[in-house]
């Protein structure tokens, strides 16, 4: 069964203390690896998606990896705005729609 | 990135009426759509996929007269809550993707509270 596990729940930083997010999973087929920034009372932002082992892409101050079993979201030097649910999610097989992991909130104090 | 506009954003309703949530694809065709409801601190629920123009694809536990989905055209996808109860309250989220394998874009969401 294709499934999605997101680790630490929250996430608590000081502006400015880097760190990261894992994403493991279990899929038949990965088809893309999609990371979201969910604001509350908003619907899921786009991030990034990554294919296939060893990619890396970057946005200001994020950066997505992808393994064959997990995927990090690193934060370097957080800002109070970077707050928010960050949401990973697989598609594979067939079927091709998204399985979602229940994300990791983090909050950034100033 | 693509934009995908909801609309109503928010909704309150009696319980027995029904409530109809349009979800419009604005600058690209949205060969299927996708609806998700989403309850407070959990994570988006899939309820159904439609392709344009055939019916839509309901998952396991979402029920299809209940929950009416009509895909009309490649920009338009309708949600329509038949005879709201207040356990149907929650906040319902639509998607779209120009293609398989493509990303999915989300729109900003609906959030429905039946008294």
């Amino acid at each position: 069964e294709d499934q999605v596990t997101q680790s630490p729940e929250a996430l608590r930083l000081q502006e400015g203390e880097s760190s990261s997010l894992n994403c493991s999973y279990t899929v038949s087929g990965l088809r893309g690896l999609f990371w979201y920034r969910q604001d509350p009372g908003k619907g899921p932002e786009f991030l990034f998606t990554l294919y296939s082992a060893g990619e890396e892409k970057e946005k200001e101050r994020l950066k997505a990896t992808l393994t064959k079993k997990e995927s990090f979201l690193h934060i370097t030097a957080p800002k109070p705005e970077d707050s928010a649910t960050y949401l990973c999610a697989v598609q594979g097989g067939s079927q091709g729609n998204l399985i979602f992991g229940k994300g990791t909130k983090l909050s950034v104090k100033p | 990135g693509a934009v995908v506009s909801q609309h109503p954003s928010r909704v309150i309703c009696k319980s027995g009426t029904s409530v109809k949530i349009e979800c419009r694809s604005l600058d690209f065709q949205a060969t299927t759509m996708f609806w998700y409801r989403q309850f407070p601190k959990q994570s988006l629920m899939l309820m159904a996929t439609s392709n344009e123009g055939s019916k839509a694809t309901y998952e396991q536990g979402v029920e299809k007269d209940k929950f009416l989905i009509n895909h009309a055209s490649l920009t338009l996808s309708t949600l329509t809550v038949t005879s709201a109860h207040p356990e149907d309250s929650s906040f319902y989220i639509c998607s779209a993707r120009q293609g398989a394998g493509e990303t999915q874009y989300f729109g900003p969401g609906t959030r429905l509270l039946v008294l």
